[in-house]
């Protein structure tokens, strides 16, 4: 079975940078795209971007300039660095496996791990 | 950007109604939308993909149609569990956008 598991600081300054990890188990991350997802009340679900085995990377335009996405194929894990963040970055951060056939679609996620911005 | 609009945003039912939610889309996005249920302090879990391929584990009572715009997630018999949110999503684009939720009550 596939599991995934979030780690990271759960309070971050404002301005400063989100930083989270991904370790995957039960599947090799040199297979599918490993993705960041997360969910506000304010915004709802939100896609943040995604990650191939290859390094090759994907984002939300409107997080890209704020947003990159890395692996660690040795560890099984992947990371999510969001800069200059605000209150309006305050969210749950989940990982998830993104299966590519027929269509992409997300079917293993991370229990989610809460982040809150504030001084 | 595409937009994904769900009705209705909640819905009561009783254990072994049939219910449906409908999930619109912006513009055509043929079949690249699948289907999430999400409890409460939990991650969503997928339940339907391409439309309407039922994820392996989930059980046959969840069934979902359409394309283009236009799609429903049914829900035939419903039993105590499958009281929850439900979101669609979209993968026609590379914002993988979401539905905003329907909350399934009691």
């Amino acid at each position: 079975q596939v599991h995934l598991q979030e780690s990271g600081p759960r309070l971050v300054k404002p301005s400063e940078t989100l930083s989270l990890t991904c370790t995957v188990s039960g599947a090799s991350i040199s297979t599918f795209f490993w993705s960041w997802i997360r969910q506000s009340p304010g915004k709802g679900v939100e896609w943040i971007g995604h990650i191939y085995y290859t390094g090759s990377t994907n984002y939300n335009p409107s997080l890209e300039s704020r947003v990159t996405i890395s692996l660690d194929t040795p560890k099984n894990q992947f990371s999510l660095k969001l800069n200059s963040v605000t209150a309006a970055d305050t969210a749950v951060y989940y990982c998830a496996r993104a299966s590519l056939s027929p269509v992409v679609h997300f079917d293993f996620w991370g229990q989610g791990s809460l982040i809150t911005v504030s001084s | 950007d595409i937009q994904m609009t769900q009705s209705p945003s909640s819905l009561s039912a009783s254990a072994g109604d049939r219910v449906t939610i409908t999930c619109r889309a912006s513009q055509s996005i043929g079949n690249y939308l699948n289907w999430y249920q999400q409890k409460p302090g939990e991650a969503p879990k997928l339940l339907i993909y391409a439309a309407s391929d039922l994820q392996s584990g989930v059980p046959s009572r969840f069934s979902g149609s359409g394309s283009g715009t236009d799609f429903t997630l049914t829900i035939s018999s419903l039993q105590p569990e499958d009281f929850a949110t439900y979101y669609c999503q979209e993968s026609s684009s590379l914002s993988y956008t979401f539905g905003q939720g329907t909350k399934l009550g009691i």
